[in-house]
C-alpha cells in the first residue's frame, strides 16, 4: 500500500470549508484513496473514497488530482462536531485478492474547528 | 441500527489474569478484525478473520488469541495479560476484506497493572 503524507494539524473557522490535503505520490493504478476520521478516541468512521474521479457524499467531497498523486478532502461547512483526526489511507479494494483488509492509519491531520 | 458492539468498554485488570473482549456485528459481514491504538504508533492490526473459522495474524498478534465460531462474533482473548497490552482496542467489520467501508466499534480501554 502506498504511503500518505498529511499535515499534522489544521484549524478551520466554524461554518467555513475545511480543506484537508494528502500526498500519495507512489499510489498504484488499482489503489483507492480513503478518508476516515476519529473523534476523540471513538472508533474511526468512514467518510469517503475514490479512485480517480472526484466524489461527493452527504459528509464531504474528495478531489483527486489528475495524476492521482495527491487529494483533498473538503468539509463544505465545518461545525464544531467535525473536530477530529482525519486519516488519508491508500489501499486496494478487491474481493478475494489476498489482501488482508488491513487499513494502515498514519498519524493523520488533527482538525480543530473553532467558533 | 447497523453497528459493531464491544464489551467491556473499560477494563482494569492485573497481570496474568485471563480476559476476553467481545465484539459483535449485526450486518452479516464476512470480515472482522481487531486493532490496538497507542500514542505515537497509530492503529495497528492484531488479528483478522475473512469468514467463519478463518483467522490470521495481523501486525502485532503476540499475546493475543481470537476465534470466529459464528459470523457475528469475533472475541479477542488475552490469556496472560501484561502491562504492555495496556491500550485502546477497536473491533472492525466489513462486508468482505477489500470492502471500502469498515465499521468500527466504540473501543475498549484496557489497563493492565
Amino acid at each position: 500500500d502506498a504511503k500518505t503524507t498529511q499535515p499534522p494539524s489544521m484549524d478551520c473557522a466554524e461554518g467555513r470549508a475545511a480543506n484537508l490535503p494528502c500526498n500519495h505520490s507512489t499510489i498504484s493504478g488499482n489503489e483507492y484513496v480513503y478518508w476516515y476520521r476519529q473523534i476523540h478516541s471513538q472508533g474511526p468512521q468512514y467518510i469517503i473514497h475514490g479512485l480517480k474521479n472526484n466524489e461527493t457524499n452527504e459528509m464531504a467531497s474528495l478531489i483527486i488530482t489528475e495524476d492521482r498523486k495527491s487529494s483533498t478532502l473538503i468539509l463544505p461547512h465545518a461545525t464544531l462536531r467535525d473536530t477530529a483526526v482525519y486519516y488519508c489511507i491508500v489501499r486496494v479494494s478487491l474481493y478475494g485478492s489476498g489482501n488482508t483488509g488491513k487499513l494502515i492509519f498514519g498519524q493523520g491531520t488533527t482538525l480543530q474547528v473553532k467558533p | 441500527e447497523a453497528q459493531v458492539t464491544q464489551n467491556p468498554r473499560y477494563l482494569i485488570t492485573v497481570t496474568g489474569k485471563k480476559l476476553t473482549v467481545t465484539c459483535s456485528q449485526n450486518m452479516n459481514h464476512e470480515y472482522m478484525s481487531w486493532y490496538r491504538q497507542d500514542p505515537g504508533l497509530g492503529l495497528r492490526q492484531i488479528y483478522y478473520s475473512m469468514n467463519v473459522e478463518v483467522t490470521d495474524k495481523g501486525d502485532v498478534p503476540e499475546g493475543y488469541k481470537v476465534s470466529r465460531k459464528e459470523k457475528r462474533n469475533f472475541p479477542l482473548i488475552l490469556e496472560s495479560p501484561s502491562p504492555n497490552q495496556t491500550s485502546l482496542y477497536f473491533c472492525a467489520s466489513s462486508l468482505y476484506q477489500g470492502a471500502y467501508e469498515q465499521y468500527f466499534g466504540p473501543g475498549t480501554r484496557l489497563t493492565v497493572t
